[in-house]
């Protein structure tokens, strides 16, 4: 099985704090993906990336950096975190190809105070 | 722009009665479809998927048909258990890159 780990399941940080969310998958995608999840927003796509060094903006990209030096590792980094991005970050990879489907990892509950 | 709209929850139902949720989308092209389910506290797994006109995904008694005349892919059970109770979400993606648009999401409560 596809195994997706983010490192933290649970973070707290102060407001103007930089953060970073890591996620490794262990099944050589060539895709990965950074989501936050909100109550009545559903998942919203920040960054993705297709391969090494590559990234594309998502929809909502804004406060966000992210970094993929290797395969098998996709970092989101909140250069200065903010209360707004108090947020449920789901980390996903996934093959080429329109009929592979995502692989979510468990999620990082992030909480900027 | 490509989007997917489900129906909002929550969704109640006792023990073995059917489940519909409705799931629509529009796009232009030839996407593929999917159901993924969040069950608390975890990320989204993938429930079932179709990738073409007319397809059926199922998967643990879950059923979904891509019906492209109705840009439709609903989701249905015949027989909810207790745990089934969960977030589902329909998505669809079109791209080589997997850029998926997803639902809002419909929460099923299923009660003994």
């Amino acid at each position: 099985d596809v195994k997706v780990t983010q490192s933290s399941r649970y973070l707290v940080k102060r407001t103007g704090e930089k953060v970073f969310l890591e996620c490794v998958q262990d099944m050589d995608h060539e895709n990965m993906f950074w989501y936050r999840q909100d109550p009545g927003l559903g998942l919203r796509l920040i960054y993705f990336s297709y391969d090494v060094k590559m990234k594309e903006k998502g929809d909502i990209p804004e406060g966000y950096s992210v970094s993929r030096e290797k395969k098998e590792r996709f970092s989101l980094i909140l250069e200065s975190a903010s209360t707004n991005q108090t947020s449920m970050y789901l980390c996903a990879s996934s093959l080429q190809g329109i009929t592979s489907p995502l692989h979510f990892g468990n999620g990082t509950r992030l909480t900027v105070t | 722009g490509d989007s997917v709209t489900q129906m909002e929850g929550p969704v109640t139902l006792s023990e073995e009665a059917c489940l519909t949720i409705n799931c629509t989308y529009t796009a232009t092209g030839y996407p593929s479809l999917f159901w993924y389910v969040q069950y608390p506290g975890e990320g989204l797994q993938l429930l079932l998927k179709a990738t073409k006109a007319d397809d059926k995904g199922s998967n643990k008694g879950f059923e979904a048909t891509y019906r492209k005349e109705t840009t439709s892919f609903h989701l249905e059970k015949g027989s909810v258990q207790v745990s089934d109770s969960a977030v589902y979400f329909c998505a669809l993606t079109k791209y080589n890159f997997n850029k998926f648009y997803f639902g809002s999401g419909t929460k099923l409560n299923v009660k003994p």
